[in-house]
Protein backbone atom coordinates (compact mmCIF):
# COMPACT_ATOMS: atom_id res chain seq x y z
CA UNK A 1 0.00 0.00 0.00
CA UNK A 2 1.30 3.70 -0.84
CA UNK A 3 1.44 5.34 2.32
CA UNK A 4 1.18 9.13 1.70
CA UNK A 5 2.94 11.65 3.95
CA UNK A 6 2.10 14.94 3.79
CA UNK A 7 3.56 18.35 5.70
CA UNK A 8 2.77 20.45 7.16
CA UNK A 9 -0.48 19.29 9.08
CA UNK A 10 -1.87 22.91 9.36
CA UNK A 11 -0.25 26.17 8.45
CA UNK A 12 -1.54 29.78 9.24
CA UNK A 13 0.36 32.28 7.05
CA UNK A 14 0.19 35.88 6.71
CA UNK A 15 -1.25 37.53 3.13
CA UNK A 16 1.47 37.87 0.32
CA UNK A 17 3.59 35.39 1.94
CA UNK A 18 4.88 32.03 0.29
CA UNK A 19 3.86 28.70 0.96
CA UNK A 20 5.23 25.07 0.84
CA UNK A 21 3.47 22.31 1.17
CA UNK A 22 4.70 18.71 0.92
CA UNK A 23 4.12 15.37 0.00
CA UNK A 24 6.10 12.17 0.58
CA UNK A 25 4.95 8.96 -0.95
CA UNK A 26 6.63 5.20 -0.43
CA UNK A 27 5.73 3.39 -3.81
CA UNK A 28 6.17 3.77 -7.31
CA UNK A 29 3.39 5.77 -8.78
CA UNK A 30 1.89 6.48 -12.31
CA UNK A 31 0.64 10.61 -11.52
CA UNK A 32 0.61 12.64 -8.40
CA UNK A 33 -2.79 14.29 -7.92
CA UNK A 34 -3.06 18.00 -6.14
CA UNK A 35 -6.54 18.77 -5.21
CA UNK A 36 -7.76 21.55 -2.95
CA UNK A 37 -10.85 20.65 -0.89
CA UNK A 38 -12.89 24.01 0.18
CA UNK A 39 -14.39 24.73 3.75
CA UNK A 40 -18.09 23.95 1.91
CA UNK A 41 -16.59 20.22 1.04
CA UNK A 42 -16.19 20.47 -2.70
CA UNK A 43 -12.93 18.79 -4.29
CA UNK A 44 -11.27 20.55 -7.06
CA UNK A 45 -8.19 19.54 -9.34
CA UNK A 46 -5.11 21.70 -9.06
CA UNK A 47 -2.37 19.96 -10.65
CA UNK A 48 -1.86 16.09 -12.05
CA UNK A 49 2.09 15.25 -12.93
CA UNK A 50 4.59 12.80 -13.42
CA UNK A 51 7.49 14.74 -14.04
CA UNK A 52 9.43 17.74 -13.81
CA UNK A 53 7.38 20.86 -12.87
CA UNK A 54 3.87 22.45 -13.46
CA UNK A 55 2.33 26.24 -13.03
CA UNK A 56 -0.87 28.18 -13.20
CA UNK A 57 -1.18 31.21 -11.96
CA UNK A 58 0.26 31.63 -8.50
CA UNK A 59 0.28 28.04 -8.13
CA UNK A 60 3.50 25.72 -8.83
CA UNK A 61 3.84 21.86 -8.91
CA UNK A 62 6.54 20.04 -8.54
CA UNK A 63 7.52 15.93 -8.45
CA UNK A 64 10.97 14.44 -7.81
CA UNK A 65 10.31 10.54 -8.99
CA UNK A 66 13.40 9.35 -7.71
CA UNK A 67 12.96 10.51 -3.89
CA UNK A 68 8.85 9.82 -3.93
CA UNK A 69 8.53 13.67 -3.14
CA UNK A 70 6.21 16.36 -4.53
CA UNK A 71 5.99 19.56 -3.12
CA UNK A 72 3.32 22.81 -4.03
CA UNK A 73 3.72 26.19 -3.56
CA UNK A 74 1.28 29.15 -3.54
CA UNK A 75 3.18 32.62 -4.38
CA UNK A 76 1.59 35.75 -2.91
CA UNK A 77 -1.07 33.72 -0.84
CA UNK A 78 -4.15 35.44 -0.63
CA UNK A 79 -7.20 34.85 2.13
CA UNK A 80 -9.23 32.89 -0.76
CA UNK A 81 -6.00 30.62 -0.85
CA UNK A 82 -7.64 28.89 2.70
CA UNK A 83 -8.52 25.71 2.16
CA UNK A 84 -7.42 22.02 2.56
CA UNK A 85 -4.85 20.65 0.08
CA UNK A 86 -4.32 17.41 -0.59
CA UNK A 87 -1.95 14.93 -2.34
CA UNK A 88 -3.30 12.35 -3.95
CA UNK A 89 -0.93 10.09 -5.61
CA UNK A 90 -2.46 7.09 -7.97
CA UNK A 91 -1.08 4.13 -10.14
CA UNK A 92 -2.44 1.94 -12.94
CA UNK A 93 -1.79 -0.98 -10.32
CA UNK A 94 -4.70 0.23 -8.67
CA UNK A 95 -6.91 1.62 -11.48
CA UNK A 96 -5.68 5.34 -11.62
CA UNK A 97 -7.74 5.54 -8.08
CA UNK A 98 -6.61 8.36 -6.09
CA UNK A 99 -4.81 7.72 -2.67
CA UNK A 100 -5.52 11.01 -0.55
CA UNK A 101 -3.61 12.18 1.86
CA UNK A 102 -4.59 13.27 5.32
CA UNK A 103 -3.78 17.01 3.83
CA UNK A 104 -2.94 20.16 5.00
CA UNK A 105 -5.55 22.90 6.40
CA UNK A 106 -4.11 26.70 5.02
CA UNK A 107 -5.19 29.50 6.52
CA UNK A 108 -4.35 33.06 5.08
CA UNK A 109 -4.98 35.88 7.43
CA UNK A 110 -5.06 39.25 6.09
CA UNK B 1 -17.69 24.22 -18.64
CA UNK B 2 -18.94 20.59 -18.54
CA UNK B 3 -19.20 19.65 -14.67
CA UNK B 4 -19.78 16.34 -12.82
CA UNK B 5 -23.33 16.45 -11.30
CA UNK B 6 -24.51 14.65 -8.20
CA UNK B 7 -28.20 14.13 -6.18
CA UNK B 8 -29.39 13.87 -4.00
CA UNK B 9 -27.26 16.47 -2.05
CA UNK B 10 -28.14 15.50 1.33
CA UNK B 11 -30.22 11.70 1.80
CA UNK B 12 -31.15 10.62 4.97
CA UNK B 13 -32.42 6.64 5.75
CA UNK B 14 -32.75 4.47 8.68
CA UNK B 15 -29.93 1.89 9.49
CA UNK B 16 -30.92 -1.17 6.99
CA UNK B 17 -32.41 0.47 4.20
CA UNK B 18 -31.12 0.40 0.79
CA UNK B 19 -29.81 3.73 -0.64
CA UNK B 20 -29.16 4.67 -4.67
CA UNK B 21 -26.87 7.55 -4.93
CA UNK B 22 -26.86 9.41 -8.11
CA UNK B 23 -23.94 10.93 -10.90
CA UNK B 24 -23.99 12.07 -14.09
CA UNK B 25 -20.06 12.06 -15.37
CA UNK B 26 -18.78 14.31 -18.29
CA UNK B 27 -20.04 13.45 -21.03
CA UNK B 28 -17.01 11.92 -22.58
CA UNK B 29 -15.20 10.70 -20.07
CA UNK B 30 -14.43 7.08 -19.88
CA UNK B 31 -13.31 6.40 -16.47
CA UNK B 32 -15.29 6.46 -13.33
CA UNK B 33 -14.68 6.60 -9.73
CA UNK B 34 -16.81 6.43 -5.98
CA UNK B 35 -14.86 8.00 -3.15
CA UNK B 36 -16.18 8.71 0.26
CA UNK B 37 -15.29 10.62 3.21
CA UNK B 38 -16.47 10.19 7.10
CA UNK B 39 -16.30 13.52 8.56
CA UNK B 40 -13.19 14.77 10.17
CA UNK B 41 -11.34 12.19 7.80
CA UNK B 42 -9.50 11.49 4.72
CA UNK B 43 -10.95 11.03 1.82
CA UNK B 44 -11.13 6.95 0.26
CA UNK B 45 -11.02 5.31 -2.47
CA UNK B 46 -14.17 3.11 -3.07
CA UNK B 47 -14.62 1.90 -6.92
CA UNK B 48 -13.58 2.97 -10.04
CA UNK B 49 -15.34 1.61 -12.95
CA UNK B 50 -14.78 1.36 -16.90
CA UNK B 51 -15.89 -0.18 -20.05
CA UNK B 52 -18.96 -1.26 -18.08
CA UNK B 53 -17.35 -2.81 -15.43
CA UNK B 54 -15.27 -2.66 -12.56
CA UNK B 55 -11.96 -2.04 -12.83
CA UNK B 56 -10.66 -1.68 -9.29
CA UNK B 57 -12.43 -1.78 -5.46
CA UNK B 58 -10.56 -1.31 -2.06
CA UNK B 59 -11.42 -3.13 1.04
CA UNK B 60 -14.51 -0.43 1.87
CA UNK B 61 -16.38 -2.06 -1.46
CA UNK B 62 -17.63 -4.98 -0.14
CA UNK B 63 -20.60 -7.14 -0.88
CA UNK B 64 -23.24 -4.59 0.29
CA UNK B 65 -21.92 -1.77 -2.27
CA UNK B 66 -22.80 -1.93 -6.27
CA UNK B 67 -22.35 0.18 -8.78
CA UNK B 68 -24.19 0.65 -12.26
CA UNK B 69 -24.14 2.54 -15.47
CA UNK B 70 -27.75 2.24 -16.23
CA UNK B 71 -27.38 3.91 -19.13
CA UNK B 72 -25.15 6.12 -21.09
CA UNK B 73 -25.18 9.45 -18.85
CA UNK B 74 -26.15 7.64 -15.15
CA UNK B 75 -23.85 6.03 -12.45
CA UNK B 76 -24.92 4.99 -9.42
CA UNK B 77 -23.84 3.53 -6.39
CA UNK B 78 -26.10 0.95 -4.05
CA UNK B 79 -25.96 0.44 -0.64
CA UNK B 80 -28.31 -2.59 0.47
CA UNK B 81 -28.34 -2.30 3.61
CA UNK B 82 -27.05 0.65 5.19
CA UNK B 83 -25.27 0.76 8.76
CA UNK B 84 -24.37 3.72 10.92
CA UNK B 85 -20.69 3.66 10.16
CA UNK B 86 -21.75 4.33 6.48
CA UNK B 87 -22.96 7.90 7.24
CA UNK B 88 -19.88 10.21 5.25
CA UNK B 89 -19.71 12.38 2.14
CA UNK B 90 -19.65 10.29 -0.97
CA UNK B 91 -18.20 11.86 -4.16
CA UNK B 92 -18.47 10.51 -7.82
CA UNK B 93 -15.24 11.35 -10.02
CA UNK B 94 -14.73 10.82 -13.51
CA UNK B 95 -12.02 11.24 -15.89
CA UNK B 96 -11.35 11.39 -19.39
CA UNK B 97 -9.06 8.49 -19.32
CA UNK B 98 -6.95 6.50 -16.89
CA UNK B 99 -3.66 7.44 -15.18
CA UNK B 100 -2.71 10.85 -17.09
CA UNK B 101 -5.78 13.03 -16.21
CA UNK B 102 -7.26 14.67 -14.00
CA UNK B 103 -10.24 13.58 -12.29
CA UNK B 104 -13.07 15.84 -11.68
CA UNK B 105 -15.15 15.76 -9.03
CA UNK B 106 -19.16 16.05 -8.42
CA UNK B 107 -20.48 18.16 -5.07
CA UNK B 108 -21.03 15.05 -2.90
CA UNK B 109 -24.04 13.53 -1.69
CA UNK B 110 -24.09 13.79 2.15
CA UNK B 111 -25.39 10.27 3.49
CA UNK B 112 -26.80 10.22 6.81
CA UNK B 113 -27.42 7.13 8.63
CA UNK B 114 -29.68 6.83 11.65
Amino acid sequence: KNEVEQSPQNLTAQEGEFITINCSYSVGISALHWLQQHPGGGIVSLFMLSSGKKKHGRLIATINIQEKHSSLHITASHPRDSAVYICAPSSSNSGYALNFGKGTSLLVTP
Amino acid sequence: EPEVTQTPSHQVTQMGQEVILRCVPISNHLYFYWYRQILGQKVEFLVSFYNNEISEKSEIFDDQFSVERPDGSNFTLKIRSTKLEDSAMYFCASSEMGGYNEQFFGPGTRLTVL
